[in-house]
């Protein structure tokens, strides 16, 4: 089956630092990827959509300045938490799909920002 | 606007049947998926129905009704490892990249 890995799995950085999640399509070329938020207890939110070499469409809410997306090729799409806060940590996960109507999930990155 | 609703927590017994339920509100409907999610893990896939009826899996069914903007997924001989939290997930109509709204989720717990 299609595989999708992020790296990394856990990061704890200083409030005010910036982190960098990254999401690969293993054995597939994904046409889009997906990022989502999910609180404790709390189903996912959608940030964003990413699709290779155009720039994220945004859900309503989301800081397009704060969570930048770039998706560099079709194996690979990147988030980067810029000036993190408390308030960030969270469990970010993405998600990547070719050209059928299935996504495939990564195994999520927990962010703890202390 | 978007709205999808399941019930916060289920409890069921090893052996039985249970069903969850997933009544939705979206802009346009372009297909239901159903997710298992363990414990700080990713969800994984389950079913997907995009006509109304019935779709059956090994244990796992799933129903649609879209003059009802309903879905029920129905798991039979329960087992403890079926313990883990089930996501509604609409995709709804448009150019959106298959974008996908997701329920809130049911924790289910399955006892001895």
């Amino acid at each position: 089956g299609a595989v999708v890995s992020q790296h990394p799995s856990r990061v704890i950085c200083k409030s005010g630092t910036s982190v960098k999640i990254e999401c690969r399509s293993l054995d597939f070329q994904a046409t889009t990827m997906f990022w989502y938020r999910q609180f404790p207890k709390q189903s996912l939110m959608l940030m964003a959509t990413s699709n290779e070499g155009s720039k994220a469409t945004y859900e309503q809410g989301v800081e397009k300045d704060k969570f930048l997306i770039n998706h560099a090729s079709l194996t690979l799409s990147t988030l980067t938490v810029t000036s993190a806060h408390p308030e960030d940590s969270s469990f970010y996960i993405c998600s990547a799909r070719d050209i059928g109507i299935e996504q495939y999930f990564g195994p999520g990155t927990r962010l703890t920002v202390t | 606007g978007q709205n999808i609703d399941q019930p916060t927590e289920m409890t069921a017994t090893e052996g039985a049947i249970v069903q969850i339920n997933c009544t939705y509100q979206t802009s346009g409907f372009n297909g239901l998926f159903w997710y298992q999610q363990h414990a700080g893990e990713a969800p994984t896939f389950l079913s997907y129905n995009v006509l109304d009826g019935l779709e059956e899996k090994g244990r796992f069914s799933s129903f649609l009704s879209r003059s009802k903007g309903y879905s029920y997924l129905l798991l039979k001989e329960l087992q403890m490892k079926d313990s883990a939290s089930y996501l509604c997930a609409v995709r709804p109509l448009g150019n959106q990249g298959g974008k996908l709204i997701f329920g809130q989720g049911t924790e289910l717990s399955v006892k001895p």
